[in-house]
């Protein structure tokens, strides 16, 4: 069964700070792991990491991937409170074309 | 807009009444499917449907239906919603399954079962 786990569960910043959030995967047939930012609604798109040691970057958000260690990490530099939401990573297995989620972290920035 | 539009937004129910939470979207999508998101638990598939016509369970479909008869709506239906269905649903669609960086998901619905 595949499976991802995401750390820290909850996280709690001043704005300014930067944070590094982690999400470690055991899955056949990887393809992607995707992260997503999910406020108080949707879940919204933010990376695909299919490579290993290739920087997805967004203005002060970036992520990359490591494929012999199996996980990702997502930096996010001078935090803003925008930027306060959960933090989901999913991994596609193209074996069983399924897309698995870990639990996500909580991300607070403090004003 | 693309658009992926759930109703309603919130529900609050008692067990064993039947309820639907409508999806619809507007991108012509073929791939369309259903998550139910629990804390600790994550999201996890309920269903999801191919193209019209064409649907399978996913890793939790026990208490759920669901239907494809056009490609832009795919209702959820709880014949009778118990507790344990309390839970944020989300509804989501690709171009194709596989697609999984064009997955849009709804603005979610919040249940509530009594």
């Amino acid at each position: 069964e595949d499976k991802v786990v995401q750390s820290p569960l909850s996280l709690v910043v001043h704005e300014g700070d930067t944070v590094t959030l982690n999400c470690s995967y055991e899955v056949t047939n990887f393809r992607s792991l995707l992260w997503y930012k999910q406020e108080k609604k949707a879940p919204t798109f933010l990376f695909m990491l299919t490579s290993s040691g290739i920087e997805k970057k967004s203005g002060r958000l970036s992520s990359i991937l490591d494929k012999k260690e199996l996980f990702s990490i997502l930096n996010i530099t001078a935090t803003q409170t925008g930027d306060s939401a959960i933090y989901l990573c999913a991994v596609y297995n193209f074996g069983n074309e399924k897309l698995t989620f870990g639990t996500g972290t909580r991300l607070t920035i403090i004003p | 807009e693309a658009q992926v539009t759930q109703n309603p937004r919130y529900l609050i129910t008692v067990t064993g009444k039947k309820l639907t939470v409508t999806c619809s979207q507007n991108m012509n999508h073929e791939y369309m499917s259903w998550y139910r998101q629990d804390p600790g638990l994550g999201l996890r598939q309920i269903y999801y449907s191919m193209n019209v016509e064409v649907t399978d369970k996913g890793d939790v479909p026990e208490g759920y239906k669901v239907s494809r008869k056009e490609k832009r709506n795919f209702p959820l239906i709880l014949e009778s919603p118990s507790p344990n269905q309390t839970s944020l649903y989300f509804c989501a669609s690709s171009p194709q399954r596989g697609f999984e960086e064009k997955l849009f998901f709804g603005s979610g619905t919040q249940l509530s079962v009594l």
